[in-house]
């Protein structure tokens, strides 16, 4: 079965600075695909970045890239220049099954929380 | 182009009412999502529809739960006989058929006394 992990409840970054955020993945399918979403107080999911099993390069949108280590089973979220905005929820997820199958609903992870300090 | 929006925003119920929720999907978005959040968790599928066919319901989807989209358009989630184990965020998502992105609605916020 598919799974998504991650390890950091929480986090604190100082403004300005750079932070990862940190999301394994467990998948018998060679194709799939990885997504991070932000989850404000409000509760909205707002879509960041994605990354395909097959892209040769690691997404990048503005301020956020993700470091994809496919052997690794890793897909980390690189924020960098930390804005006091960014505080918020963070979910790794994970289409489920092959891109055009059934469905193709998300497995998400717990979230990490991340605060950013003036 | 707006976005995905879901109605109400909050709802409190007493237990064993029924409720019902509403999502409006991106308009040209054939593929619709209902996903349950409850508190310190990540989302979990519960139901998806491509256009007015409901293709896949989670064993999460108890007889109590029931999901419509009559026209292909907009998309309703009723529960009957709301239990306190109900209470959660309830988010809507869509997207169309040659994009990846699920784009999430605001949510509904249940909550069962």
């Amino acid at each position: 079965a598919q799974k998504i992990t991650q390890t950091q409840p929480g986090m604190f970054v100082q403004e300005k600075e750079a932070v990862t955020l940190d999301c394994t993945y467990d998948t018998s399918d060679p194709s799939y695909g990885l997504f991070w979403y932000k989850q404000p107080s409000s509760g909205e999911m707002i879509f960041l970045i994605y990354q395909g099993s097959y892209d040769q390069q690691n997404a990048t949108e503005g301020r956020y890239s993700l470091n994809f280590q496919k052997a690794r089973k890793s897909a980390n979220l690189v924020i960098s220049a930390s804005q006091l905005g960014d505080s918020a929820m963070y979910f790794c997820a994970m289409r489920e099954g092959p891109y055009g199958g059934a469905t193709n609903k998300l497995i998400f992870g717990t979230g990490t929380l991340l605060a950013v300090q003036p | 182009d707006t976005g995905v929006s879901q109605d109400p925003r909050h709802k409190i119920t007493k237990r064993g009412q029924n409720v019902t929720f509403r999502c409006d999907p991106i308009s040209e978005h054939n593929r619709l999502y209902w996903y349950r959040q409850t508190l310190g968790q990540g989302p979990e599928f519960l139901t998806y529809f491509q256009n007015e066919a409901q293709l896949e319901k989670s064993r999460l989807l108890s007889d109590r739960f029931s999901a419509e989209r009559p026209k292909g358009s907009f998309s309703t989630l009723e529960i009957q006989r709301t239990e306190q184990g109900d209470s959660a965020m309830y988010l809507c998502a869509s997207r169309t058929s040659g994009e990846e992105t699920q784009y999430f609605g605001p949510g509904t916020r249940l909550l069962v006394l």
